[in-house]
């Protein structure tokens, strides 16, 4: 089945722990991207890729760190996690430019 | 960069009735439009997209409409049924390159 797979759903942890969140598409996209949703803010972008090795911030890059060493994975890693940080985290992938996004099922992630 | 307003932020409509959400956007230079339906606790899904090439395209119910020169788009849903109830969201990019979602739309069909 196509998809975009995300781990974990959950997770709760404490200021500063490091953390990642993995993302794996298996439809071969060649964009991918990170977005956090919060009530009220929509949906604002983390970071993206174009393709392996190139990635770009988006909107809200403060406090993340990402990597594309393969075309099917997008981990998200947060180096010293902080409360504002609690959110719920999208990994979406695209077929190329100009093509809807096909997104995750979401990390609900709360720091505390 | 970009920066995409939507409106309203809440709609409430009778089943059957129409529903309209707009968006507007800032970068002329955006050229890709998709719009999103969330449905509770449930990833966004496309229902619909549009490119600056086009100035309207239509999926059944749904329908988007774009003016370019106004830098505006907006979703139509006609004949609206209870499972329309959603919240939407309106995206814009210069291809898919740093898309910026509006905050979206909590839209409620009454039965």
């Amino acid at each position: 089945e196509a998809q975009v797979t995300q781990n974990p759903r959950y997770l709760i942890t404490v200021t500063g722990k490091k953390l990642t969140v993995t993302c794996s598409q298996n439809m071969n996209h060649e964009y991918m991207s990170w977005y956090r949703q919060d009530p009220g803010l929509g949906l604002r972008q983390i970071y993206y890729s174009m393709n392996v090795e190139v990635t770009d911030k988006g909107d809200v890059p403060e406090g993340y760190k990402v990597s594309r060493k393969e075309k099917r994975n997008f981990p998200l890693i947060l180096e010293s996690p902080s409360p504002n940080q609690t959110s719920l985290y999208f990994c979406a992938s695209s077929l190329n430019r100009g093509s809807g996004y096909t997104f995750g099922s979401g990390t609900r992630l709360t720091v505390v | 960069g970009e920066n995409v307003e939507q409106h309203p932020s809440t709609l409430s409509v009778q089943e059957g009735d129409s529903a309209v959400i707009k968006c507007t956007y800032s970068d002329s230079a955006s050229n890709y439009f998709p719009w999103y339906k969330q449905e509770l606790g449930k990833r966004p899904q496309l229902i619909i997209d549009i490119r600056s090439n086009v100035g309207e395209k239509k999926d059944q119910r749904i329908a988007v409409t774009l003016n370019k020169t106004a830098k505006h788009f907006s979703l139509h849903i006609t004949e609206t049924q209870p499972e329309d109830s959603a919240v939407y969201f309106c995206a814009a990019s210069i291809f898919n390159n740093d898309m910026r979602f509006g905050a979206g739309t909590r839209l409620t069909v009454k039965p």
